[in-house]
C-alpha cells in the first residue's frame, strides 16, 4: 500500500525567505504526486500535480514542485514566502486500488507554516 | 460553479443521538468521498464511492454510513454519535479512472462536529 511521509509538522519561515517543504512517498510504481494547501477554516486546494514528464513542477501561488524518483521525494519549495502563505500543507500519492481503475488518495499528515513578519 | 458543497458547516451533538452530513457536487465527477480530520493525523478515508449506488470502505468506516442514491449527492451518517468522532469532516469528488487521478480532488469546505 501507499504512504506519504511530511517529516515537518510545524515550520516557521520570516517573510521573503525562500521556503521548502519535504514528502517522501512510499509506492511500487510511478506515482501521482499532489501538494494541496489548507487555510484555517477552508477546505483542500490543489497547488500542483505530478502526472508524468517533467520532473519540476509548476503551481499556483509561485509555488513548484520537484520529482525526485531516486529518493522517493516530492518536496514543496517557494522562492519568497508571502504571509498569506501561512497554513498547512498535505502531500498526497494517487495509486491504483485493487487493479480497478479507482484511484485513491492517501495523504501525508501535514505541514504547518507560520510566517513571521 | 459552486463545486463541492457541504451541510452543515457546524453541528454539536450530545452523545447517542444521529445525523447526516450532505455533500453535493456540481461537476458530474464520479467519485466522491468521506475524510475526516483530526490533528497531526492529517485526512483518513471513511467511505467512498465510484458511482451511484455503490459504496466502499475506507480506512475508519467504523460508526458511519454512507449512501449514494444520486450521482450529485454522497450522504455521511452518524447513528449514535461518540465523542471519539468528533473532527472535521471533509468531502470530496473527482473524476473517474485515469482523469481522476490526473486531476487529483476537489474538496468541501468541511463540517465541524462536537460530539459532548
Amino acid at each position: 500500500a501507499q504512504s506519504v511521509t511530511q517529516p515537518d509538522i510545524h515550520i516557521t519561515v520570516s517573510e521573503g525567505a525562500s521556503l521548502e517543504l519535504r514528502c517522501n512517498y512510499s509506492y511500487g510504481a510511478t506515482p501521482y504526486l499532489f501538494w494541496y494547501v489548507q487555510s484555517p477554516g477552508q477546505g483542500l486546494q490543489l497547488l500542483l500535480k505530478y502526472f508524468s514528464g517533467d520532473t519540476l513542477v509548476q503551481g499556483i501561488k509561485g509555488f513548484e514542485a520537484e520529482f525526485k524518483r531516486s529518493q522517493s521525494s516530492f518536496n514543496l519549495r517557494k522562492p519568497s514566502v508571502h504571509w498569506s502563505d501561512a497554513a498547512e500543507y498535505f502531500c498526497a500519492v494517487g495509486a491504483l486500488v485493487g487493479g480497478t481503475s479507482y484511484g485513491k488518495l492517501t495523504f501525508g499528515q501535514g505541514t504547518i507554516l507560520t510566517v513571521h513578519p | 460553479n459552486a463545486g463541492v458543497t457541504q451541510t452543515p458547516k457546524f453541528r454539536v451533538l450530545k452523545t447517542g443521538q444521529s445525523m447526516t452530513l450532505l455533500c453535493a457536487q456540481d461537476m458530474n465527477h464520479e467519485y466522491m468521498y468521506w475524510y475526516r480530520q483530526d490533528p497531526g493525523m492529517g485526512l483518513r478515508l471513511i467511505h467512498y464511492s465510484v458511482g451511484e449506488g455503490t459504496t466502499a470502505k475506507g480506512e475508519v468506516p467504523d460508526g458511519y454510513n454512507v449512501s449514494r442514491l444520486k450521482k450529485q449527492n454522497f450522504l455521511l451518517g452518524l447513528e449514535s454519535a461518540a465523542p471519539s468522532q468528533t473532527s472535521v469532516y471533509f468531502c470530496a469528488s473527482s473524476y473517474g479512472g485515469s482523469a481522476g487521478r490526473y486531476h487529483g480532488y476537489t474538496f468541501g469546505s468541511g463540517t465541524r462536529l462536537t460530539v459532548v
